[in-house]
């Protein structure tokens, strides 16, 4: 089964408002998870580290402000969309990774979100 | 920065194999992971190489030559169901150990019966 979980699975919204999408890790705490973007036919591309406790790291030209990320437990980990526009829309996935699973990485079952 | 290159299409014919490849450079490297994704899905973990050579888990098989920045996956025995896009991944130490992927630029692969 999965090891984790991603909700909503799609998400519809108007542009200006802010949607949350969840990543929880199931049975195991995931003191980091990783966030990703893809577009359209295009490849994942990592948008911040969410770190439990503490700030998240985001990459170069990912705006923070923008993507709010909340990593306030051990298995849930929040990505904010604020202010959402059209260009927004995309596919969001989470990923963390199982302890003593041999460093394999999971993925969400991702997000899509349409803004209208 | 990270690099990693795979062809974009790639068609073959079921029954057959078909070999993927994925050049990359990068500034730390801990592994190549290998995912397939179907489409609207998650990707879906296939294989990891840390050391060179050759990785076998049943039709799936990858290979890794880190003198050459170079690896590849291959698939035997195609099936229909294989068609999808399929994404190298580099394994890097630039935050917070080696769960950071940075992915290749993905290939789609479609099966013909």
């Amino acid at each position: 089964g999965a090891v984790v979980s991603q909700h909503p699975s799609w998400v519809i919204c108007k542009s200006g408002t802010s949607v949350k999408i969840e990543c929880r890790s199931l049975d195991f705490q995931a003191t980091t998870m990783f966030w990703y973007r893809q577009f359209p036919k295009q490849s994942l591309m990592l948008m911040a580290t969410s770190n439990e406790g503490s700030k998240a790291t985001y990459e170069q030209g990912v705006e923070k402000d923008k993507f709010l990320i909340n990593h306030a437990s051990l298995t849930l980990s929040t990505l904010t969309v604020t202010s959402a526009h059209p260009e927004d829309s995309s596919f969001y996935i989470c990923s963390a990774t199982v302890p003593g699973s041999r460093n394999t990485i999971y993925f969400g079952e991702g997000s899509w979100l349409t803004v209208v | 920065g990270q690099s990693l290159e795979q062809p974009s299409e790639v068609t073959a014919v079921e029954g057959a194999i078909v070999q993927i490849n994925c050049t990359y450079q990068t500034s730390g490297f801990y592994g190549l992971s290998w995912y397939q994704q179907h489409d609207g899905g998650a990707p879906t973990f296939l294989s990891y190489n840390a050391l060179d050579g050759l990785e076998e888990t049943g039709r799936f098989s990858s290979f890794l030559s880190r003198s050459d920045s170079y690896g590849y996956l291959l698939l035997q025995e195609l099936q229909m169901k294989d068609s999808a896009s399929y994404f190298c991944a580099v394994r890097d130490e630039s935050n917070f150990g080696n769960e950071k992927l940075t992915f290749g630029t993905g290939t789609r692969l479609t099966i013909i019966p």
